[in-house]
């Protein structure tokens, strides 16, 4: 099945910096979707790309989907105490989206 | 109304009792989910109901029987557990399910004694 890796697996950041996660796998996905998940909750979903090359933004968050769709980044400018948590990507499998392993993000005031 | 109900939030149960998860949505989604989730893990699809019927089943052990009775509702039977599945239980609903973002509930967080 589909599998997909994430890179870091953790990060801590001091309140202010920008932090980007990655989510890459060795062959071509349809598709992307991102999922925010806070401590003791649970995930939420942010975006999905689809198309080669593709860039959104929401506020601080930008997403990218490679020109290969092999891989893709969700980076968070100016990081905030509520960004905490773990993002995960998540791709299609036969007809069903599958979580890679996540990053999860710790913010220091 | 864009909220998956999950009830109940806690559940403990012995290795020889039943019990039940429940799962509601009233967003007219066509797809419901549940997925199984261990601490500092993704979510791990279990079952798919695709307008009521069952389209995926990710080779589950028994002890763990899905029903979804209508549109709605989306039960989870729960019967002579192991405790190493122990885990937080969540719901999800799509609109019509493949290739949709999915809403999910904030699950039961069940402890197997």
């Amino acid at each position: 099945g589909q599998q997909v890796m994430q890179i870091p697996q953790y990060q801590h950041v001091q309140e202010g910096e920008d932090f980007t996660t990655y989510c890459n796998s060795s062959t071509t996905l349809s598709n992307i979707q991102w999922y925010k998940q806070r401590p003791g909750g649970h995930p939420v979903f942010l975006i999905q790309l689809v198309k080669s090359g593709e860039v959104k933004k929401q506020k601080r968050l930008t997403f990218q989907f490679g020109e290969a769709k092999k891989n893709s980044s969700l980076h968070i400018t100016a990081t905030q105490t509520t960004d905490v948590g773990t993002y995960f990507c998540a791709t299609l499998d036969g007809q069903n989206f599958v979580f890679g392993p996540g990053t999860r993000l710790s913010v220091l005031p | 109304d864009t909220e998956v109900t999950q009830t109940p939030k806690h559940l403990v149960m012995g290795m020889t009792n039943k019990k039940s998860l429940k799962c509601e949505q009233h967003m007219g989604h066509r797809a419901m989910y549940w997925y199984k989730q261990k601490a500092k893990k993704p979510p791990e699809l279990m079952f798919v109901y695709s307008y009521e019927k069952l389209s995926i089943n990710e080779s589950v052990p028994s002890r763990f029987s899905p029903e979804c009775p209508n549109s709605s509702l989306l039960n989870l039977h729960l019967h002579a557990l192991q405790p190493e599945d122990s885990a937080l239980y969540l719901c999800a609903s799509s609109r019509q399910g493949y290739n949709e973002k999915l809403f999910f509930g904030s699950g039961t967080q069940l402890s197997v004694l």
